[in-house]
């Protein structure tokens, strides 16, 4: 069965320092990966996807994320925290016909 | 073009109650899917809805049941419930199908509450 795990449920930051949400995956298939965020009292927000395509993954923000297949990991990454950067952050990889399995989150703390 | 919209925001309901949530999907997504997020954890998928029928189901009782309409829209019911039923319950709606591997959009969110 797919399935995620994130260590450390709670990340703090210095603001300017570099982000780094760990993830790594259980599939028996080629994967669909997927970080989003989660802002106070919203929905999920997508930042990025893997879909088999380049490994390295761009997305909103300036969060990216590399597809490690040997590692079975899809961290994510921010060169540089910015205050607006304080949320819960989940990694997700999809399964038969778009589910969606998360992992238990990471709540993201930027110290000024 | 309006995203994700779920009604009510918030709700309290006590132990042995019902309880309907409802999703309206963005505009010209065909498949809804929905997710429970209990305090602390990450979201868990319930079940997904395709052409107004049930597309996959999670580890969850048949307590737990949905509808699909025909604009798309979506109900999901919760009979007797549970104290541990207490969570966020989120909608997300994806465009071409549930085999698409498009994106999923979110809805904000109902927060359940079970004195």
């Amino acid at each position: 069965a797919q399935s995620v795990t994130q260590l450390g449920s709670h990340v703090s930051v210095s603001e300017g320092a570099l982000v780094l949400l760990r993830c790594n995956y259980s599939s028996s298939v080629p994967p669909y990966l997927f970080w989003y965020v989660q802002y106070p009292n919203q929905g999920l927000q997508l930042l990025l996807k893997y879909t088999s395509a380049a490994t390295l993954v761009k997305g909103i923000n300036g969060f990216e994320a590399e597809f490690k297949k040997s590692e079975t990991s899809f961290h994510l990454t921010k060169p540089s925290a910015h205050m607006s950067d304080a949320a819960e952050y989940f990694c997700a990889v999809a399964y038969g016909n778009n589910r969606l399995a998360f992992g238990k989150g990471n709540q993201v703390v930027v110290i000024p | 073009e309006t995203g994700v919209t779920q009604s009510p925001t918030h709700l309290i309901k006590t132990r042995g109650q019902q309880v309907t949530l409802r999703c309206s999907s963005q505009s010209g997504h065909n498949t809804v899917s929905w997710y429970q997020q209990a305090l602390g954890q990450g979201p868990q998928f319930i079940f997904q809805y395709y052409r107004e029928e049930e597309n996959g189901r999670g580890n969850f009782p048949p307590r737990f049941s949905g509808l699909q309409f025909p604009n798309y829209s979506s109900e999901l019911n919760v009979n007797a419930l549970e104290l541990d039923d207490s969570a966020l319950y989120l909608c997300a709606s994806i465009a071409g199908g549930p085999g698409s591997g498009n994106e999923q959009f979110f809805g904000p969110g109902t927060r359940l509450t079970v004195l």
